[in-house]
């Protein structure tokens, strides 16, 4: 069964520095997300993605993060400079809602990101 | 703004046994629902889904229940094995305009064996 893949598993950053987190997507999905979770918190909406623009944002993204999709495999999420309370699991999930309006996400294993 | 609750943040069942969870929304406008469940270390994985036009929605030992006029959905885990241990997140979607899939924060089960 095809999968969404993440890179690194786990990240530790000093506070300030720029993280890239990777992730590939399903290949024929369509629509491609990030979403973090908070050490024992809700798994929180950060951004989604499609037809390579912002479709949505939440207020915690702000300036420091960018998505991207460098080419038609891989969606990166940056936070140009952490601060300790992005320390997270960072979730990379896609879907085909191009195909059925009601289609799941799927999640990759995540990033944990650890900010010191 | 917590548009989907899960209001048990903990759920003990003996093995065999039916697990019920629970989850409330606010949002008359979602007409999507989804169950997720997660182990530790692991992204969430789906589970099982229903669309507002339906009530009940069935597949193998897992059943979700949709009362569209109490906002109100449950997901029945039928017989319950210890495997089904972690934590079950609801979610949610369809807000006209909107591609997010908005989450509850999760019921820890846990199935004694």
């Amino acid at each position: 069964e095809p999968e969404v893949t993440q890179t690194p598993s786990h990240q530790v950053t000093q506070m300030g520095q720029e993280v890239i987190l990777r992730c590939v997507p399903i290949s024929n999905h369509l629509y491609f997300y990030w979403y973090r979770q908070i050490l024992g918190q809700k798994v929180e909406f950060l951004v989604s993605f499609y037809n390579n623009e912002i479709s949505e944002k939440s207020e915690i993204f702000d300036d420091q993060f960018s998505v991207e999709r460098p080419d038609g495999s891989n969606f990166t999420l940056k936070i140009r400079s952490t601060k300790l309370e992005d320390s997270a699991m960072y979730f990379c999930a896609s879907s085909n809602r191009g195909s059925s309006y009601n289609s799941p996400l799927h999640f990759g294993n995540g990033t944990r990101l650890t900010v010191t | 703004d917590q548009q989907v609750k899960q209001n048990s943040p903990s759920l003990s069942v003996q093995e065999g046994r039916i697990s019920i969870l629970n989850c409330d929304y606010t949002n008359s406008m979602f007409d999507y629902f989804l169950w997720y469940k997660k182990y530790p270390a692991e992204g969430p994985t789906f589970l099982i889904s229903i669309s507002s036009i339906k009530d009940k929605n069935e597949d193998g030992r897992f059943t979700v229940f949709l009362n569209k006029s109490a906002k109100h959905l449950s997901l029945h885990i039928v017989p319950s094995q210890p495997g089904d241990s972690a934590v079950y997140f609801c979610a949610a979607s369809g807000d006209s305009g909107t591609y997010k899939y908005i989450f509850g924060t999760g019921t820890r089960l846990k199935v004694l064996a």
